[in-house]
């Protein structure tokens, strides 16, 4: 099956600074990939959507200022949080697509980013 | 409104037994249907996919069914296992645009 690494896999940072996610599709090309964000006993919330080489299309509500994304090649987008605050820490969850957001999405295991 | 609504919210049985989650959703047009297996702490994985002509799909100890008449889905897991305890999620696809609409989950806990 399709594997999709993230790194870090947790991270604990000061608030102000900037925390960057790596997504990397390991054995396929991903054409789009997508970032979500989990909080505790909730359910996945999409942030934003990207392909590769274009600007990513952000959910409403999601400042693009602050979830930095790159997509830069078919095997790598990045999220960047910058400014971090408390009420960012959640778990943040990327997947790729061979296709479109009509074909199956891959998973990556998962960030968990705690902002103190 | 395009939702998923999962039942229960969360159910505890024990190993060998089976059970059966509930997904109804308001969603349309309808593309498809996905259950999601996510183990705490993980990204989810997928188990099924169904689109509007499947009334059921099988993958090893579970078993999805789509009723598209009615807008359900059921997953039926079978002789349950202690590693299936996880949150199971329903997402359905609209066809308009694509976009997934994530259910809540129930999360399962099988006891020894």
């Amino acid at each position: 099956g399709a594997v999709v690494s993230q790194h870090p896999s947790w991270v604990i940072c000061k608030s102000g600074t900037s925390v960057k996610i790596e997504c990397r599709s390991l054995d396929f090309q991903a054409t789009t990939m997508f970032w979500y964000r989990q909080f505790p006993k909730q359910s996945l919330m999409l942030m934003a959507t990207s392909n590769e080489g274009s600007k990513a299309t952000y959910e409403q509500g999601v400042e693009k200022d602050k979830f930095l994304i790159n997509h830069a090649s078919l095997t790598l987008s990045t999220l960047t949080v910058t400014s971090a605050h408390p009420e960012d820490s959640s778990f943040y969850i990327c997947s790729g697509s061979q296709g479109s957001l009509m074909d199956e999405q891959f998973f990556g295991p998962g960030t968990r980013l705690t902002v103190l | 409104k395009n939702q998923v609504e999962q039942s229960p919210q969360s159910l505890i049985i024990l190993e060998g037994k089976n059970c059966t989650l509930q997904c109804n959703y308001t969603v349309s047009p309808f593309s498809n249907l996905r259950w999601y297996k996510q183990d705490t702490g993980r990204g989810p994985v997928s188990l099924t996919i169904m689109t509007f002509s499947e009334n059921t799909k099988s993958n090893g100890r579970y078993t999805a069914t789509l009723d598209a008449d009615t807008k359900q889905s059921s997953l039926h897991i079978t002789a349950s296992q202690l590693s299936d305890s996880a949150s199971y999620i329903c997402v359905v696809s609209a066809r308009s645009n694509y976009q997934l609409i994530w259910g809540a989950g129930t999360k399962l806990i099988i006891k020894p």
